[in-house]
C-alpha cells in the first residue's frame, strides 16, 4: 500500500464548477500537508500548505486537512481554464523530514 | 531572475552510457534536491543537499550520484544508464534546510530516455 493514495483522473468539470481534489494517506505521523500544481511539461509550484489540521483559504482556494480520518482535500471555487493541470498532494512527518508526494490528478476545465 | 534552470531539456542514452545532469539556481538558496517523476508513481526525492558541501540519499539514490559543486549549482551524474532510468528529472531548491517545512521551487525538468 501506497503511503498516500491520489485519484489519477482525469478529471473534468465546466468552468465556474467548484472542483474538490482528495488524497488519502495511511500514516498518522504527518504533519506538513500541501498542494502542489503542475502544468503540462512543467515543473510542480506550491499551492497550498498546511501545518497539521484545520482549514486554509487563498483566494479561490481552499485546503482542508482531516487527520482523524486521514484525508486531505483541495477546494477550487469558480474553476477557470487555467486552472487545468495536475494537482499533486505531498506531505511530511517534520519539517526536515523528506516529502512524500500523491501520483497526481489530472484536472480539465471545459470553458 | 531565472529561478531554477535544468539542463538539457530532453536526452537520449543507450544503455550504458553516463551523463551529468546540471541544475543552477539564482536565489541564493541553501537547499537543493533531484527528484525523478514516473506515470503513477508521483514525485521521488533521488538525493538532496541541505547547504553547500553536503549530500544525502533520498528515497531512490541508486544508480545516481550528486556534487554540489556551491551554492548554486547542483549536478545530478548517471554513471551507466538503465532503461529503468527513463524519467523526468526535477531540480529544486529552497531556503531552508527542512524539506517538508519550506517551499521547494522546481526547474523545467530533464526528459530522459534511455533505450
Amino acid at each position: 500500500q501506497k503511503e498516500v493514495e491520489q485519484d489519477p483522473g482525469p478529471l473534468s468539470v465546466p468552468e465556474g464548477a467548484i472542483v474538490s481534489l482528495n488524497c488519502t494517506y495511511s500514516n498518522s505521523a504527518f504533519q506538513y500537508f500541501m498542494w502542489y500544481r503542475q502544468y503540462s511539461r512543467k515543473g510542480p509550484e506550491l499551492l497550498m500548505y498546511t501545518y497539521s489540521s484545520g482549514n486554509k483559504e487563498d483566494g479561490r482556494f481552499t485546503a482542508q486537512v482531516d487527520k482523524s480520518s486521514k484525508y486531505i482535500s483541495l477546494f477550487i471555487r469558480d474553476s477557470q481554464p487555467s486552472d487545468s493541470a495536475t494537482y499533486l498532494c505531498a506531505m511530511g512527518y517534520s519539517s526536515a523530514s523528506k516529502i512524500i508526494f500523491g501520483s497526481g490528478t489530472r484536472l480539465s476545465i471545459r470553458p | 531572475n531565472a529561478g531554477v534552470t535544468q539542463t538539457p531539456k530532453f536526452q537520449v542514452l543507450k544503455t550504458g552510457q553516463s551523463m551529468t545532469l546540471q541544475c543552477a539556481q539564482d536565489m541564493n538558496h541553501n537547499s537543493m534536491y533531484w527528484y525523478r517523476q514516473d506515470p503513477g508513481m508521483g514525485l521521488r526525492l533521488i538525493y538532496y543537499s541541505a547547504s553547500e558541501g553536503t549530500t544525502d540519499k533520498g528515497e531512490v539514490p541508486n544508480g545516481y550520484n550528486v556534487s554540489r559543486l556551491n551554492k548554486r549549482e547542483f549536478s545530478l551524474r548517471l554513471e551507466s544508464a538503465a532503461p529503468s532510468q527513463t524519467s523526468v528529472y526535477f531540480c529544486a531548491s529552497s531556503e531552508g534546510p527542512g524539506l517538508a517545512g519550506t517551499r521547494q521551487y522546481f526547474g523545467p525538468g530533464t526528459r530522459l530516455t534511455v533505450t
